[in-house]
Formats: structure tokens, C-alpha cells, sequence
């Protein structure tokens, strides 16, 4: 099983500052990974797919990098709206799994 | 648009057995290249994959869970289902069902997300 490991569990920001969140995995998941916002009381909605990829609708704020082990999240202008929980997951191996999750607050 | 909706018991005694559907509307459970997937959230932690089917393919599953774990489709009705057997406490969650899209060329996957989820249903164990 792939273990996602990401970081930091918390990342106070300021409205308007950069967010970066980052999501390791144990082994290469090559491009296979995803990042989800969650608010409170609400799924999961999809942000980034392959690696880098914004789904449909996604601001241009949002952007992802990185292959293989490493991969990056960045917010580069935080909106109000965007204080919530941030997962990762990998889809190169069976079974799924998900980053323990980054929650991003209000500085 | 394709929505899912999750349907259930919301209380479930210990060692019974956990069911819910996911009612898919505005796609077909056998149509495109979808795996159809079930993903819980226990109160105040993250996202569980608990497993994954596409159309008529073996199942993947959670292997944490996968004695206790079973999906499977209903293709007239055009639903999913998950059930959880010998439950304790700790399956008590919000229980997620998902589409995750997925294609092939020239036998190279590609993997594009969980990109529809339901609402989400609370399953409290007790």
C-alpha cells in the first residue's frame, strides 16, 4: 500500500498571502494523484487531477506540481473562500489512498 | 450532469451489517470508462478509500476492510451498492460514494480523479 504523507497538518495564511500544501507518497506514483477541497459539512470536491491538471471550473489560483513522490499544491492568492481541508490521493496502485489531509485557516 | 445520492440506514447495530446504495442519475453505471467507488470519513478525520468497481470487473477493495467489504452494481437500476458486515464502532462515519474517471490509450492508463461525489450519508454504528 502506498502511504500519502502530507504537510503541515495546519497552515494559518492571511487572506491574499500564498498557500503552499505538499503531499509525499512512500513509493512513485508517477502523475497518478489528485487534490480535493473539503468545507466543513460538505464532500469532496476535486481541484487537480494528474498532477497538475485543474478540473473544470477551478480558479487559476490553484495550480499543482510535481511527479513521482513529490507533489505540490499552491494557492497564490488565498480567498476567503478557500479556508478548508486539503487531501491528496494517489491513483497509480490499488488500493486508493488519501493524504491525512492539510487544513488551511485564517491567520 | 451526473449526480449521485447515497441511501441508507443511519444507525446500525454492532456486528450487523452496514448497507447503502448510490443512486447514479445522468450517466449509466455501464457506460464510459468510470469506476464507481465508495470513500468514508469517520467524525473530525480524513478520507477512507473503502473500494472501487467498474461495470462487470472483480472489485477492488480496501484491504484493511476487505473480509468485511462488498460492491456491487445494479445495472436496471442503475446503482451501486456497498455493504460492511461485523461493524464496530469505529465504521461509524460519513460514507461517500464517487465517480472516478479513468482511460486508455494505446494500453497506458490515465487517471482523472474523483470527479462527482454525493452528499455524503452518516452512518452511526451503536
Amino acid at each position: 500500500e502506498i502511504v500519502m504523507t502530507q504537510s503541515p497538518a495546519t497552515l494559518s495564511v492571511s487572506p491574499g498571502e500564498r498557500a503552499t500544501l505538499s503531499c509525499r507518497a512512500s513509493q512513485s506514483v508517477s502523475s497518478n494523484l489528485a487534490w480535493y477541497q473539503q468545507k466543513p459539512g460538505q464532500a469532496p470536491s476535486l481541484l487537480i487531477y494528474r498532477a497538475s491538471i485543474r478540473a473544470t471550473g477551478i480558479p487559476a489560483r490553484f495550480s499543482g506540481s510535481g511527479s513521482g513522490t513529490e507533489f505540490t499544491l499552491t494557492i497564490s492568492s488565498l480567498q476567503s473562500e478557500d479556508f478548508a481541508f486539503y487531501y491528496c490521493q494517489q491513483f497509480n496502485n490499488w488500493p486508493r489512498t488519501f493524504g491525512q489531509g492539510t487544513k488551511v485557516e485564517i491567520k | 450532469q451526473v449526480q449521485l445520492q447515497e441511501s441508507g440506514p443511519g444507525l446500525v447495530k454492532p456486528s450487523g451489517t452496514l448497507s447503502l446504495t448510490c443512486t447514479v442519475s445522468g450517466d449509466s453505471v455501464t457506460s464510459g470508462t468510470y469506476y464507481w467507488s465508495w470513500v468514508r470519513q469517520p467524525p473530525g478525520k480524513g478520507l477512507e478509500w473503502l473500494g472501487s468497481i467498474y461495470y462487470s470487473v472483480t472489485p477492488n477493495y480496501n484491504p484493511s476492510l476487505k473480509s468485511r467489504v462488498t460492491i456491487s452494481i445494479d445495472t436496471p437500476k442503475n446503482q451501486f451498492s456497498l455493504k460492511l458486515s461485523s461493524v464496530t464502532a469505529a465504521d461509524t462515519a460519513v460514507y461517500y460514494c464517487a465517480r472516478e474517471r479513468w482511460s486508455t490509450v494505446m494500453n497506458y492508463y490515465y487517471y482523472y480523479g474523483m470527479d462527482v461525489w454525493g452528499q455524503g450519508t452518516t452512518v452511526t454504528v451503536s
